[in-house]
């Protein structure tokens, strides 16, 4: 059965440190790939999406960046963190091709504070 | 435009009472509809979708949603709602594509359960 994980759970960062979230699916093979971000009370916003190894669309210019090394693992960056970074991260990930329902398995999230 | 409205932010019933939660959509061909739970710190979790046949799909938790091509609805009801059914639902709906990925979500209405 697939699986996805997202580590770690929660994070205190200080303004202006780097940051790195990691998310890995198994038991799949192409998946598309999703970060989204939740402020309080302001739903889903979309960062990043990624069909493939080195393919990374991103939905808004902000702080941070996404990359793919490797076909199942996803990760969220930024060199400088700002207090505006603060929110909970989801990651998700998706099946593709005619067979896929397209419906979407979210990982646990990230809790992130940037004091 | 493609997008999914959820007109309810906040919607507060009494335990044992029965819900209604609204989801609009706008899209141009039948689409694959979703509803998703997420309980304060966590992920979302798949309650149910439809993509095709009978337009009253029963999902987890006792919960039931009904695709109305003619209103472009899909409402998801609960006879009786439980204190533990407090969360935040979210609709969504796709495939899309492109740089929004498969599916758009709506803006999520948090339930609350008065006792």
């Amino acid at each position: 059965s697939q699986t996805i994980h997202q580590w770690p759970a929660t994070l205190v960062q200080p303004v202006g440190s780097p940051l790195s979230l990691e998310c890995t699916v198994e038991g799949t093979s192409n998946p598309n790939l999703y970060w989204y971000r939740q402020a309080a009370g302001r739903g889903l916003q979309l960062l990043f999406y990624s069909v493939g190894i080195g393919q990374i669309s991103s939905e808004v210019p902000q702080n941070l960046s996404a990359s793919r090394p490797q076909d199942r693992q996803f990760i969220l960056s930024s060199k400088k963190l700002l207090l505006s970074d603060s929110g909970f991260y989801l990651c998700a990930w998706s099946g593709t091709g005619v067979l896929s329902d397209y419906g979407y398995t979210f990982g646990s999230g990230t809790r992130l504070t940037v004091v | 435009a493609q997008s999914v409205t959820q007109p309810d932010i906040h919607i507060t019933v009494s335990e044992g009472a029965s819900l209604e939660l609204r989801c609009n959509y706008s899209y141009g061909a039948t689409p694959y509809l979703f509803w998703y739970v997420q309980s304060p710190g966590q992920g979302l979790q798949l309650l149910l979708k439809y993509f095709s046949g009978d337009t009253l799909v029963q999902g987890i938790k006792g919960f039931e949603a009904e695709f109305k091509r003619s209103q472009s609805s899909f409402n998801l009801r609960k006879p009786s709602v439980h204190w533990s059914d407090a969360a935040e639902y979210f609709c969504a709906v796709g495939p899309y594509g492109g740089s929004q990925g498969n599916l758009i979500f709506g803006k999520g209405t948090k339930l609350s359960v008065k006792p």
